[in-house]
Order: C-alpha cells, then sequence, then structure tokens
C-alpha cells in the first residue's frame, strides 16, 4: 500500500540551529514528494517538490529537502530556524493509481528564541 | 491577484440541515480538490474533479457532495447524512498532474 510518514508529532528547535522535519515514504514506482507549510487557521501552501533529478531540492523560504531513495525518505530542512518556520508542515506523495496526494499526518515544529 | 477563495470562513450546522461551502478560483486551473481536516490528522479527500461536469470520489465522500458546472467553481454540500461533519474544510486547485495544489485559506464547520 502506498504512504507516507512523518514520525514525529512535534519538533522543537532553538532560533538559529538547524532543522529537519522527517518524511518516509512506500510507493511504487518513482516518487513524486512534496512538502507543504500550514500556520493557524490557514491553507497550506507549497513550500518545494521533487519529480526526478538532483536529489537536494531547493525551495520557498529557505526551505531544502534531501531525496533519498535507498532510505525512502524525503526530510526538509533549513540551515538555521527562525521564529516565523513555527507552523504545521506536511509531507505528501503521488498516488500512482490516480494521481492524486496521499498526506503525511503533519508535524507541529516549534521555533524557541 | 490569482487565488483560491473560500467562503464563509466559519460556519454554524444545525441538526438535518444541509449546508453549502463556497470555493471559487481565478486560477484558471483544470482539476480541484476538497479536503476535510481533522486535529492529528492529515488531509483526507472528500472529492477531486478533473474537468468541468466531471468529479470523482475521494476516500470519506459519503455525506457529501459536489458540482462543478463552471471551471471557476466547486462547491460542497455537507448533508445531514454526514453525521460527524464538524472539521477544517480546505478547498485546492492545480494545473498539470505534476505541478503543486494551490489550497484556500478554509471554512471552519461546527455544529450548533
Amino acid at each position: 500500500a502506498q504512504s507516507v510518514a512523518q514520525p514525529e508529532d512535534q519538533v522543537n528547535v532553538a532560533e538559529g540551529n538547524p532543522l529537519t522535519v522527517k518524511c518516509t515514504y512506500s510507493v511504487s514506482g518513482n516518487p513524486y514528494l512534496f512538502w507543504y507549510v500550514q500556520y493557524p487557521n490557514r491553507g497550506l501552501q507549497f513550500l518545494l517538490k521533487y519529480i526526478t533529478g538532483d536529489n537536494l531540492v531547493k525551495g520557498s523560504y529557505g526551505f531544502e529537502a534531501e531525496f533519498n531513495k535507498s532510505q525512502t525518505s524525503f526530510h526538509l530542512k533549513k540551515p538555521s530556524a527562525l521564529v516565523s518556520d513555527s507552523a504545521l508542515y506536511f509531507c505528501a506523495v503521488r498516488d500512482i493509481r490516480n494521481y492524486q496526494l496521499i498526506w503525511g499526518a503533519g508535524t507541529k515544529l516549534i521555533i524557541k528564541p | 491577484d490569482g487565488g483560491i477563495t473560500q467562503s464563509p470562513k466559519y460556519l454554524f450546522r444545525k441538526e438535518g440541515q444541509n449546508v453549502t461551502l463556497s470555493c471559487e478560483q481565478n486560477l484558471n486551473h483544470d482539476a480541484m480538490y476538497w479536503y476535510r481536516q481533522d486535529p492529528g490528522q492529515g488531509l483526507r479527500l472528500i472529492y477531486y474533479s478533473q474537468i468541468v461536469n466531471d468529479f470523482q470520489k475521494g476516500d470519506i465522500a459519503e455525506g457529501y457532495s459536489v458540482s462543478r458546472e463552471k471551471k471557476e467553481s466547486f462547491p460542497l454540500t455537507v448533508t445531514s447524512a454526514q453525521k460527524n461533519p464538524t472539521a477544517f474544510y480546505l478547498c485546492a486547485s492545480r494545473t498539470g498532474e505534476n505541478q503543486p495544489q494551490h489550497f484556500g485559506d478554509g471554512t471552519r464547520l461546527s455544529i450548533l
């Protein structure tokens, strides 16, 4: 079965430190992967995607993600966290059966000053 | 500015009542989606539409209905058959299959 897992419900990071939000996936064939961010009472905003090519993908607001095929992971990273990065982060993978997205449960990122 | 507009932002439903959530986009996107978001869970797909006058059920379509009479509009009706409608509802749209989805700011539905 195709699935996406975000193993951490919450991640706490001090401002200025690097951050990582983890995502693992299980799909048949080549994965199409996405990261989104959601601020309270708002819709989701697209951060970045991996379709093919370079395993390190750069996205919006200084975020990047590393695709690792052998570990079936697509972790979101940022070298230096800001308090304003505090939000809910979602990983998603495209379902090859109907081309729709399968969503992880989300990870709450808290950046402390 | 192009975008997706959901209305109303807050909605209250009485027992036995149907309510309709509006979603309008001016992005000229072909595909549109409705998701339900509950605390601690990811987004669950209710319905989606790839073209006008066509739509498909998602994972949790029971108790919901949609229409797609215009490219710009994809309203969702929460019927009285949906026994637990309290949730945050998100509408999204996209262009091509590999393109990201764009989201509205949601409608929060509660039971009176």
